[in-house]
This record gives C-alpha cells, sequence and structure tokens, in this order.
C-alpha cells in the first residue's frame, strides 16, 4: 500500500524558471493538502484540494503559486518565475476525508532556486 | 488565528531515559491534536493523535496527554531510543477543516 508519492524529490531552478511539483494522494484518498517548509522551521499550509476543486487556499501567495487536482492524475503545485526565497520543501499531504481523518505526509520536493 | 509554539526547541536525553516534549496551542476551538516526527530529509511521519474529548491517549512507547483548560498538550517516549532522534511537530486543526497549523518543531537528541 503506497504512501503519499512526491516527485521530484529534488529539483534546482534557476530565477525565473517555473518548477512543477507533483503529488500523487495515497490509494484511496480524495483530499490533498500542499505545505512548505523552509530550514529549520514548522510546515506552513498552502492550499487544500478535492478533485477538481481548490477548497482553502488561503496560505498560497496571491501570485505565481497555483496549484491543480484533476481529475484524472496526480495534483500539481505549480510555481512561475521562481525566486531565491521559494526555495524550501514543499510537502504534499492527503487524506481519506475531512473530519477525522489522519492525515499522512509525503517525503518532499525540496526545491532549489540558484 | 491559530498559533502553536513548542517550549523547548532541543531535547537531549539519555537513551533508556523518558522524553517529554511540551506544545502550546493559543485556539480554544482546536479539537484535534497530532504528533509528528521528522528526520533529516524526510517528510513528517505520524506518530499519535488525539481529540478534544480526551486527555490522554496511549501507543507503542508513546503517550499524548492533552489539558484544553491551559492549552497544552505533551508527547511522552518511553525508554527512549536513538532511533527516535528527531524533530518533532505537533499540528492542531478544527474539524471545519483539515489546515493543519505547525508548532516550530523541538530537536530531540538521544546519547547512547
Amino acid at each position: 500500500n503506497a504512501g503519499v508519492m512526491q516527485n521530484p524529490r529534488h529539483l534546482v531552478r534557476r530565477r525565473g524558471q517555473e518548477a512543477r511539483l507533483r503529488c500523487s494522494p495515497m490509494k484511496g484518498h480524495s483530499h490533498v493538502y500542499w505545505y512548505r517548509q523552509l530550514p529549520e522551521e514548522g510546515l506552513k499550509f498552502m492550499v487544500y484540494l478535492q478533485k477538481e476543486n481548490i477548497i482553502d487556499e488561503s496560505g498560497m501567495p496571491k501570485e505565481r503559486f497555483s496549484a491543480e487536482f484533476p481529475k484524472e492524475g496526480p495534483s500539481i503545485l505549480r510555481i512561475q518565475q521562481v525566486v531565491r526565497g521559494d526555495s524550501a520543501a514543499y510537502f504534499c499531504a492527503s487524506s481519506a476525508g475531512v473530519t477525522g481523518n489522519t492525515i499522512y505526509f509525503g517525503e518532499g520536493s525540496w526545491l532549489t532556486v540558484v | 488565528g491559530e498559533s502553536v509554539g513548542l517550549h523547548l526547541p532541543t531535547l537531549s536525553v539519555q537513551e533508556g531515559d523518558n522524553s517529554i516534549i511540551n506544545c502550546a496551542y493559543s485556539n480554544s476551538a482546536s479539537d484535534y491534536f497530532i504528533w509528528y516526527k521528522q528526520e533529516s530529509g524526510k517528510g513528517p511521519q505520524f506518530i499519535i493523535d488525539i481529540r478534544s474529548n480526551m486527555d490522554k491517549r496511549q501507543g507503542q512507547r508513546v503517550t499524548v496527554l492533552l489539558n484544553k483548560t491551559v492549552k497544552h498538550l505533551s508527547l511522552q517516549i518511553a525508554a527512549t531510543q536513538p532511533g527516535d532522534s528527531a524533530v518533532y511537530f505537533c499540528a492542531v486543526t478544527t474539524n471545519a477543516g483539515n489546515m493543519l497549523t505547525f508548532g516550530g518543531g523541538t530537536r530531540l537528541m538521544v546519547k547512547p
């Protein structure tokens, strides 16, 4: 039973390029969450999605960041025109539902902007 | 908004001793609490959770205590082992959504 799968695990981008991070939730999970973690800090909520719907994007920066969870395929976190400050670990998590369901995290995607 | 804080950024314990990691939260509406363990270069690993209708829950070598009166949460690890060395985060949320608010983390170092 595979867990939350994220790829790529490590990604290097030059300033101004685009970064795409992918997340496949655990089998049977239809709720996906993205979190960002800076070095030596806790995780910060970015966005919560269900299939084809953004439920809560209150943690997403207003510009350059977008997320989707299509009917088929993985969830995508897209960062356009990356800047050095975007360098961080991006974690995806999934759960089977909202109320009372454990949230499991993937191993993360480490983005480095040079 | 919610804020979650940890009392000790680093905790060093001797192998075999018990460890206690603390967490304070601010939102009295928080009703679901989780402890995660994160090793270097890896994602948060679920350890144990507790709901607000409980004040104690036990797992294998771990116990979570919840004091809603003072909005405090603790994780107790019995007979700490070198493999327990990691950063531990508490996270809280409400049933209104699954947006977890994480504390800043406590680094647990186990000395052999």
